[in-house]
């Protein structure tokens, strides 16, 4: 089955140092990897997502990921970090069933950022 | 502006009573999804819906219901059958019931039983 380790509960940096965060999964074949990012008491923001092609993707707010295949990884990085990247940190994967659109998500990564 | 609105955003009941989350998109979306959400668990898959008045039990449906009459509406009724109910529910949808279609969520609703 299909499962996704965020192996890191809290991460705490410091303003405008660099972010990594860890992503392991298990699957079968080539999975679709998505990032998503939430705020207290708020829904998730998808971040970015891979889905073929260049394993070093974009996304929004300054992220990236990188897919390694070697490693099953997809871990989230961020040169720089600001005061509001403060929030927890969700990495997902296709469930791998047909054609359901269902996500497994990883534990998640509290990330504080200190001033 | 498109979006998902979940009601109410907290919600209190007692012990043994049903309780209807509602969610709402103006997406047009095809899919929609319930998922739980509880501190260190992650999300967690209760229902989903590819399409109109059709939908499946995802990992821990047991103590929930759902319905899909319109095409915009998912809510889920969290019964008296579910043990442990209290906990953090969010709604999202994606254009389409397939891997590569990221989900939309919701601001979600906190659910308290006392």
């Amino acid at each position: 089955a299909q499962s996704v380790t965020q192996p890191d509960i809290h991460i705490t940096v410091s303003e405008g140092a660099s972010l990594e965060l860890r992503c392991n999964y298990s699957y079968g074949a080539t999975p679709y990897l998505f990032w998503y990012v939430q705020s207290p008491g708020q829904g998730l923001q998808l971040l970015l997502k891979y889905f073929s092609g260049d394993t070093l993707v974009q996304g929004i707010k300054g992220f990236e990921a990188e897919f390694k295949r070697s490693q099953s990884s997809f871990n989230l990085r961020k040169p720089s970090v600001h005061w509001s990247d403060a929030a927890e940190y969700f990495c997902a994967v296709d469930h791998g069933s047909g054609n359901t659109g269902k996500l497994i998500f990883g534990q998640g990564t509290t990330l504080q950022v200190k001033p | 502006d498109g979006g998902i609105t979940q009601s109410p955003k907290y919600l209190f009941r007692k012990e043994g009573q049903n309780v209807t989350l509602s969610c709402e998109q103006n997406l047009n979306h095809d899919a929609m999804y319930w998922y739980r959400q509880d501190p260190g668990q992650g999300l967690r898959l209760i229902y989903y819906s590819q399409i109109v008045n059709d939908f499946q039990k995802g990992d821990i449906a047991e103590g929930y219901s759902v319905s899909r009459e319109k095409k915009e509406s998912f809510p889920l009724t969290v019964t008296s059958a579910q043990k442990n109910p209290t906990a953090f529910y969010l709604c999202a949808s994606s254009i389409r019931p397939q891997g590569n279609s990221p989900l939309h969520f919701g601001n979600g609703t906190r659910l308290t039983v006392t």
